[in-house]
């Protein structure tokens, strides 16, 4: 079992905002990373550290975290923002890497 | 430009090994930690494995702890996943993937992010 939890499927509106949540006792702690992969292709880190995006993210992605709880925010969702949503970060121990189990991203 | 190429997946009977390999270019491997995560089919992504860049510190992940080896040799900017006694429950992709580290001043601690990812390779154990 994975120790950042995160919603299975969450679905948005063309254009409007959605927030990608994940929750763990380590993130009291640690930033947690976040990727987008979409079916077939390798994960793309599109989120790091207190809210850093790397280049070629566009600005409506954006992170942040209140106690236990990361969360991911895309702001105006596009269409090719569909895909799976994945958070990581240190575990409780501060040695492993751990994955959230990711989360389905449908827009409508 | 700044690419991570993995090779030598295949099938592999159960309790049979496998070598994977990782070869890096577009940066200065040396400097970087580096790790191999996994996709098991329609599966969520599981972190197997990170080393250091010197090779000095190296963690596992429980499910493969004395299973699989990790090594990198900084000459030939290369990555290595050694995969022995494996089981039908290591079958899925496995990247390698470039891990950054940031110093928080605030929290005192490095926080990590993988930010360069290979396309995969393809382990399958069957029989």
């Amino acid at each position: 079992s994975s120790e950042l939890t995160q919603d299975p499927a969450v679905s948005v509106a063309l254009g409007q905002t959605v927030r990608i949540t994940c929750q763990g006792d380590s993130l009291r702690r640690y930033y947690a990373s976040w990727y987008q992969q979409k079916p077939g292709q390798a994960p793309v880190l599109v989120i790091y550290g207190k809210n850093s995006r790397p280049s070629g993210i566009p600005d409506r992605f954006s992170g942040s975290s209140s106690g236990n709880t990361a969360s991911l925010t895309i702001t105006g969702a596009q269409a090719e923002d569909e895909a799976d949503y994945y958070c990581n970060s240190r575990d409780s121990g501060g040695d492993h890497l751990v994955f959230g189990g990711g989360t389905k991203l449908t827009v409508l | 430009q700044v690419q991570l190429v993995e090779s030598g997946g295949g099938l592999v009977k159960p309790g049979g090994s496998l070598r994977l390999s990782c070869a890096a270019s577009g940066f200065t491997f040396s400097d970087y930690y580096m790790s191999w995560i996994r996709q098991a089919p329609g599966k969520g992504l599981e972190w197997v494995s990170y080393m250091s860049s010197s090779g000095t510190t190296i963690y596992y992940a429980d499910s493969v702890k004395g299973r699989f080896t990790i090594s990198r040799d900084n000459a030939k900017n290369s990555l290595y996943l050694q995969m022995n006694s494996l089981r039908a429950e290591d079958t899925a992709v496995y990247y390698c993937a470039r891990v950054s580290r940031e110093y928080s001043y605030i929290y005192d601690y490095y926080y990590y992010y993988m930010d360069v990812w290979g396309k995969g390779t393809t382990v399958t154990v069957s029989s």
